[in-house]
């Protein structure tokens, strides 16, 4: 099974909103990673947070983690049409495996 | 921008043909990934190199598909022979690896279509 899964599995707003999505994940990690992909692109690294780290900051980006409930939470902050796209967390396990993706949640923002 | 390069972009074949897909990865990356998307499945590894040594393609269809290194720039990805149930996008990520999972850079993708 996927090592992280996010929630909810499809998100809509509008422009201007707040948009907040989670990951959930099974193992020990040494960082978390949150991705973006737009519609017929490859994925685009947004954010790292390492094991050691609770917070992080990056432009409308804020990212959380809690490792002593395993789960992670990506705010984006005054959303924007451009920010339409799917979101994915990516889980860096202490094991020494690769990065393994969640399912992804699919965020629309409208106009 | 450095940027992984993957072609051709769009394949189409028929069933029984032979595909082969390509990947340029970053200069200077020592990890390369191969991963496979559905809808229904969503992102999965298919295989994944390390210093241009295969690691783990325990996702891959081993009758079927096979991934090589031939040299640091550049790993192919194969299928022969090719099913509809290829039909998929093929992305390519390149990563350095010193201890934890640096991010992955990735291309945008082949997207095959086998009828």
């Amino acid at each position: 099974s996927q090592q992280g899964e996010e929630d909810p599995q499809a998100l809509s707003i509008q422009e201007g909103e707040n948009a907040t999505m989670n990951c959930s994940y099974k193992t020990s990690i040494n960082n978390l990673q949150w991705y973006r992909q737009n519609s017929g692109r490859g994925l685009v690294h947004l954010i790292l947070i390492r094991s050691n780290e609770r917070e992080k900051h990056s432009g409308r980006l804020r990212v959380t983690l809690d490792t002593s409930k395993k789960s992670s939470s990506l705010l984006i902050t005054a959303s924007r049409a451009a920010d339409t796209a799917s979101y994915f967390c990516a889980t860096d396990p202490v094991s020494g495996s690769r990065l393994t993706f969640g399912e992804g949640t699919q965020l629309t923002v409208n106009p | 921008d450095a940027r992984v390069t993957q072609t051709p972009r769009h394949k189409v074949t028929e069933m029984g043909q032979e595909v082969t897909m390509r990947c340029q990865p970053i200069l200077g990356h020592n990890t390369v990934f191969w991963y496979r998307q559905t809808m229904m499945q969503g992102l999965e590894l298919l295989a994944y190199f390390r210093n241009r040594a295969p690691l783990d393609d325990s996702g891959m269809p081993k009758d079927r598909f096979s991934a090589e290194m031939p040299d640091a720039t550049l790993a192919t990805l194969k299928i022969q022979p090719s099913e509809p149930r290829d039909s998929a996008v093929y992305f390519c990520a390149s990563g350095l690896r010193m201890g934890v999972n640096s991010p992955l850079h990735f291309g945008n993708g082949t997207r095959l279509t086998v009828t």
